[in-house]
C-alpha cells in the first residue's frame, strides 16, 4: 500500500525540542520531494519546509527557519522534522507530505501527529 | 505571506452548482499555473482534487473543476453531494521566495 505515516507528536514545554518522523512505503521514496505542512487546531494549513529527493535542497517558511531543521535517510524510507526552540504557536497537527512534482500539488498525506507546546 | 483569500463557507442544495473563489496576488495566484485545491473532512488528512489550476489527478470526480481568472482562482463543484460536504483549500506557488502559499479554507455545507 502506497502511504506515509507520521509519528514523534506530543506534549512538549515551551523551549523544549522533538524530532518528527515520517516512514514511506509502497512507492521510490527517494524520487519524490518531501514536504511539511501543519495545521493548528480549528485553523488552515501552513505550508513550511520541503526538501529535494537527494536532501541537498531545502527551504523553510520564516515562521520556522532557524528553529526547525527537515531532513531524509531515502535508504530508510523517511523524512525527519528536528523542532527546536518551539512556541506555543507550534501547536499543531503535523502532516508529511509528497509533491507529486508539480509545485503546490501534494499527492500522498499521512494522518499526521499532534504536537502540543504547553506547560 | 498572507494566506490566500477563501470565503468562510458557501452552501448549497444537492444537485446544485457551488464554486468557492481563492484570490492572491500578481505575486502569486496572478503569476503561476500552480493553483491546487484540496479536501478535508473533519479529523482527516487533506486530499488532492485539482492542480495546475485545471487538471484532475486520477481517481478525482470530474465533478470538480477549477479555473482562474487574473489574481482569483475557483473551484467548481457540480452535482453537489452529501459527501462534498468538508473544507475546501486552494494553495499557489508564490516564487522563489514565499515558496507555498495556502488559502485561508471554506467550510461547505450541503443543504
Amino acid at each position: 500500500e502506497v502511504q506515509v505515516v507520521e509519528s514523534g507528536g506530543g506534549l512538549v514545554q515551551p523551549g523544549g525540542s522533538l524530532r518528527l518522523s515520517c516512514a514511506a512505503s509502497g512507492f521510490s521514496f527517494s524520487n519524490y520531494k518531501f514536504h511539511w505542512v501543519r495545521q493548528a487546531p480549528g485553523k488552515g494549513l501552513e505550508w513550511f519546509s520541503y526538501i529535494f529527493t537527494d536532501g541537498t535542497t531545502i527551504n523553510y517558511a520564516d515562521s520556522v527557519r532557524g528553529r526547525f531543521t527537515i531532513s531524509r535517510d531515502n535508504a530508510q524510507n523517511s523524512l525527519y522534522l528536528q523542532m527546536n526552540s518551539l512556541r506555543a504557536e507550534d501547536t499543531a497537527v503535523y502532516y508529511c507530505a509528497r509533491e507529486s512534482g508539480i509545485d503546490c500539488a501534494f499527492d500522498l498525506w499521512g494522518q499526521g501527529t499532534l504536537v502540543t507546546v504547553s506547560s | 505571506q498572507s494566506a490566500l483569500t477563501q470565503p468562510a463557507s458557501v452552501s448549497g442544495s444537492p444537485g446544485q452548482s457551488i464554486t468557492i473563489s481563492c484570490t492572491g496576488t500578481s505575486s502569486d495566484v496572478g503569476s503561476y499555473n500552480l493553483v491546487s485545491w484540496y479536501q478535508q473532512h473533519p479529523g482527516k488528512a487533506p486530499k488532492l482534487l485539482i492542480y495546475q489550476v485545471t487538471k484532475r489527478p486520477s481517481g478525482v470526480s470530474n465533478r470538480f473543476s477549477g479555473s482562474k481568472s487574473g489574481n482569483t482562482a475557483s473551484l467548481t463543484i457540480s452535482g453537489l453531494q452529501a459527501e462534498d460536504e468538508a473544507h475546501y483549500y486552494c494553495c499557489s506557488y508564490g516564487g522563489p521566495r514565499t515558496l507555498y502559499i495556502f488559502g485561508t479554507g471554506t467550510d461547505v455545507t450541503v443543504l
